[in-house]
């Protein structure tokens, strides 16, 4: 399974971040995949941010949860980042993973950096 | 501030070995069902699974790589230290807030 993050790379405060995630090598309806977005500021502190079960089920960070939103779409293989009211803070990498087993994540897309600035 | 805690740095020269701890609490590491999982970071590059379970090696990894949990802390160890591992190391395990949390990295610089 090979993962592909895309999407603008600066967003404006108080505005909504929206990346997706491309999967390719396998089905994003295979079990066994949690496909999750984790964030990384400046080169390291890495933070997780949520994921999404090919049912549909989701479930977010707690302390980002009230601005998360993540979505599939099984015709493009693909899954989507919504983070709503973006602040300076939020500017970090973005990478998409996929959570196996107990709790590892692997493999992970590039990454992508996203800036909030106006 | 991350959830868990590894030191900063830690350097060795080649063929040594280095150990990188990554403390956490009774909420995390500690907890009995909670397993341990290490990743590397390679400059420039997103960061790859190297341990996952608290003690398993993808089928890639090689053996110069272990790793080990005691109490609420756990440990990477790398002996015959390459050129090519000079990069950053983060542990990451599960918390009872229900979150994914990470250590903060570790470099490693051979010297």
């Amino acid at each position: 399974v090979h993962l592909q993050e895309s999407g603008p790379g600066l967003v404006k405060p108080s505005e909504t971040l929206s990346l997706t995630c491309t999967v390719s090598g396998g089905s994003i309806i295979s079990g066994g995949h949690h496909w999750s977005w984790i964030r990384q500021y400046s080169g390291k502190g890495l933070e997780w941010i949520g994921y999404i079960y090919y049912s549909g089920s989701t479930f977010y960070n707690p302390s980002l949860r009230s601005r998360v939103t993540m979505s599939l779409d099984t015709s493009k293989n693909e899954f989507s980042l919504n983070l709503s009211s973006v602040t300076a803070a939020d500017t970090a990498v973005y990478y998409c993973a996929s959570k196996r087993g107990h709790n590892w994540f692997d493999p992970w897309g590039q990454g992508t950096l996203v800036t909030v600035s106006s | 501030q991350s959830v868990l805690t590894q030191p900063p740095s830690v350097s060795a020269a080649p063929g040594q070995k280095v150990t990188i701890s990554c403390s956490g609490n009774s909420s995390n590491i500690g907890s009995n069902y909670n397993y341990v999982s290490w990743y590397q970071q390679l400059p420039g590059t997103a960061p790859k699974l190297l341990i996952y379970e608290t003690n398993k090696r993808p089928s890639e990894i090689p053996d110069r790589f272990s790793a080990s949990k005691s109490g609420t802390s756990a440990t990477l160890a790398i002996t015959g230290l390459q050129t090519e591992d000079e990069a950053d190391y983060y542990c990451g395990t599960w918390d009872i807030t229900l979150s994914a949390v990470f250590g903060g990295g570790t470099r490693v610089t051979v010297l």
